[in-house]
């Protein structure tokens, strides 16, 4: 059964810095692995979406890598700013009807 | 944009009462889904819809039903609902294909007494 672990589960940093969320997944047969953003009491919203095939993806000061081999991602935030703030979740699609299995998350504070 | 929407974004409801969650999207995306977010245990998946009248348990599905009479809509119904079933409700749809994303409403947060 596929299972998507997030290190850490929470994250305090000053503003400026660069910094980078872990995910690690148990089953290397994933058709995608996605990046969401979730601020507190609202739905979540897509960052980022690497396929299998795919090595990395970027968007503005977020790069996210895939091995798949190894079972592990990483969200790279560059440059953080408070309005960064939020929670930051995983997840993969494996099995039929796009079905994601999330992580925990990481809930990053990022302070002026 | 895509839109999806929930029908309420707070609700209290007794223990026993009959509890109705709507989503709707305008997307024409076959695939729905009901997710429950609890703190700790991120989302877990309850129930899935791959096309009109057609349901899929999720990991979670003890408690709950789903309806879908149309494609851009997709019910979550707690038949009798208890105070473990408090929690954050999350609607999402999608295509079907493997490389597409989830789009997701805004929540409903659900406080049973």
């Amino acid at each position: 059964k596929q299972e998507v672990t997030q290190i850490p589960a929470a994250l305090s940093v000053p503003e400026g810095e660069n910094l980078v969320l872990n995910c690690s997944f148990t089953d290397s047969a994933i058709y995608n692995l996605q990046w969401f953003r979730q601020d507190p009491g609202k739905g979540l919203t897509s960052l980022l979406l690497i396929q299998s095939s795919q090595r990395e993806q970027t968007s503005g000061r977020l790069n996210a890598s895939l091995d798949k081999s190894s079972g592990r991602s990483t969200l790279y935030i560059a440059a953080s700013q408070p309005g960064d703030s939020a929670t930051y979740l995983c997840a993969v699609t494996s099995g039929g009807y796009n079905k994601l299995i999330f992580g925990a998350g990481t809930r990053l504070a990022v302070h002026p | 944009d895509v839109k999806v929407t929930q029908s309420s974004r707070y609700l209290v409801k007794r223990t026993g009462e009959k509890v109705f969650l709507e989503c709707v999207q305008d997307m024409d995306h076959e695939n729905m889904f009901w997710y429950r977010q609890d703190p700790g245990l991120g989302l877990r998946l309850i129930y899935f819809s791959y096309d009109v009248k057609m349901k899929e348990k999720g990991d979670i599905p003890e408690g709950y039903s789903v309806s879908r009479e149309k494609k851009e809509r997709f019910s979550l119904i707690l038949e009798s609902a208890s105070t473990n079933q408090t929690s954050m409700y999350l609607c999402a749809s999608s295509f079907p294909r493997g490389q597409e994303t989830q789009y997701f409403g805004p929540g409903t947060r659900l406080l049973v007494l």
